[in-house]
């Protein structure tokens, strides 16, 4: 059973400081996905990630993977407030296309 | 277009009573899925669907069922509802899962749902 760990489960962090949120899975997979919550809103999608070593870069945000490792960082860098919302990773299990979400990690970045 | 729309926004129901959420989405998506949202527990998968006339069970499909008659359309009814449904839930869409994978999927606004 495919099951999804992210660390840490909540992250406050001055303005101005990097960080980096993990994501753990336990099964085999070469995708993986990124995806941020505003408070009482939706999902909005920030990466996809589809091979060993792939990274991706958004702004302060940069996203890699390394599927030997089952591992995924989410790297904030020189964190301003407006990042403060809550990130979830998200593999999809090879051959039964389900798609199981991490339990997120609730950033906050003080002034 | 419009994406992933769901109805109602907000639901109170009464303990055994049923009742359908609805689902849309007009981007011509294959893949969709339904998801349940609560404090600490991240998103659970219910059902998903791969195309019209497939479903199948995700991480906690009981006391829900669905169907997928349209591409368009995938409804998530609960047969009697409970407390422990009492959620947010979110549907979701994405281009196609059919062996090609790696698609990002879309998420609906979200209904409130509360069982009492």
């Amino acid at each position: 059973e495919l099951k999804v760990e992210q660390n840490p489960l909540f992250l406050s962090m001055q303005e101005g400081k990097n960080y980096t949120i993990y994501c753990n899975y336990s099964t085999t997979s070469d995708r993986l996905y990124w995806y941020r919550q505003d408070p009482g809103k939706s999902l909005e999608s920030l990466f996809v990630l589809l091979s060993n070593g792939a990274v991706k870069q958004e702004g302060r945000l940069m996203a890699s993977l390394d599927t030997k490792a089952r591992l995924s960082t989410l790297h904030i860098t020189a964190a301003v407030h407006d990042l403060s919302a809550t990130y979830f990773c998200a593999v999809d299990e090879s051959r039964t296309y389900k798609y199981i979400f991490g339990t997120g990690t609730r950033l906050k970045v003080l002034a | 277009n419009a994406g992933v729309t769901q109805t109602p926004k907000f639901q109170v129901l009464k303990t055994g009573q049923s009742m359908t959420l609805q689902c849309a989405q007009d981007m011509n998506h294959e893949y969709m899925s339904w998801y349940r949202q609560d404090p600490g527990m991240g998103l659970r998968l219910i059902h998903y669907s791969v195309g019209a006339g497939i479903t199948d069970q995700g991480e906690v499909p009981n006391g829900y069922n669905v169907s997928r008659s349209t591409t368009e359309d995938f409804p998530l009814r609960l047969l009697s509802a409970a407390p422990s449904q009492t959620s947010v839930y979110f549907c979701a869409s994405s281009y196609s899962r059919r062996g090609i994978g790696g698609e990002t999927q879309y998420f609906g606004p979200g209904t409130r749902l509360l069982v009492l």
